[in-house]
């Protein structure tokens, strides 16, 4: 059974400031790892993929890095927007040999305005 | 709009009978995912089709099958159903494989009473 964790569990966050949470994986047997956000009533979107030790990502104020070697991931949005409040999950992928996504169980994120 | 299409939106049933979920996805993409997303838990895997092959199974019920079709469209089939499959069951497409983001349909809120 592979574990994901994601920590926080939720997170309250005033409107402007900057925020961070994190995905924990196997670093043993590392493929890729994706992330998503999901807003309520919605169904999940993607955000990123990454593979490589080191990437980093971003797209308009939110990015992520990736370290492989010690196996978390980290998201970072900067500036909270009250339309930033969603549920971020990550999904892991091994090496096994197959194809499955293995999804946390999120950060729910608030944004106070 | 994510381009995949999961019909019926919503289903309501009683224990020990069968229905049938239908996923189409994306244009050109050539995987499909089915994931269920339970009271209180995160989505869970439970299968991938690529291309009208099956490629990965996760923890998927002896009493639930899937298969997908030529023209790339998936259905998930439920039987005997319990109380417990009560769930919001997604259906995701991709263009190949892992490496590429999942785009994730609006989900088929089952309820078995």
């Amino acid at each position: 059974i592979l574990n994901v964790e994601q920590s926080p569990q939720s997170l309250h966050v005033q409107e402007g400031d900057s925020t961070n949470f994190t995905c924990s994986f196997p670093s043993s047997n590392f493929y890729a790892l994706h992330w998503y956000r999901w807003e309520t009533a919605k169904s999940p979107e993607a955000l990123f993929v990454m593979t490589l030790n080191g990437d980093e990502k971003k797209k308009g104020r939110i990015s992520a890095t990736l370290n492989t070697k010690e196996g978390y991931s980290y998201l970072y949005i900067k500036g909270s927007q009250p339309e930033d409040s969603a549920t971020y999950l990550c999904a892991f992928i091994s090496n096994f040999g197959n194809e499955k996504l293995t999804f946390g169980t999120g950060t729910r994120l608030t944004i106070i305005p | 709009d994510s381009g995949v299409t999961q019909t019926p939106k919503h289903l309501i049933t009683a224990t020990g009978q069968r229905v049938t979920l239908r996923c189409s996805p994306r244009s050109g993409d050539l995987s499909v995912y089915w994931y269920q997303q339970s009271l209180d838990q995160g989505l869970q895997f439970l299968i991938q089709y690529y291309n009208g092959e099956e490629r990965a199974k996760g923890n998927i019920l002896e009493r639930f099958s899937a298969q997908q079709f030529p023209d790339l469209h998936s259905e998930l089939n439920l039987s005997s159903l319990e109380l417990g499959d009560s769930a919001l069951y997604f259906c995701a497409s991709s263009v190949r494989d892992i490496n590429s983001p999942l785009h994730f349909g609006n989900g088929t809120r089952l309820t078995v009473t």
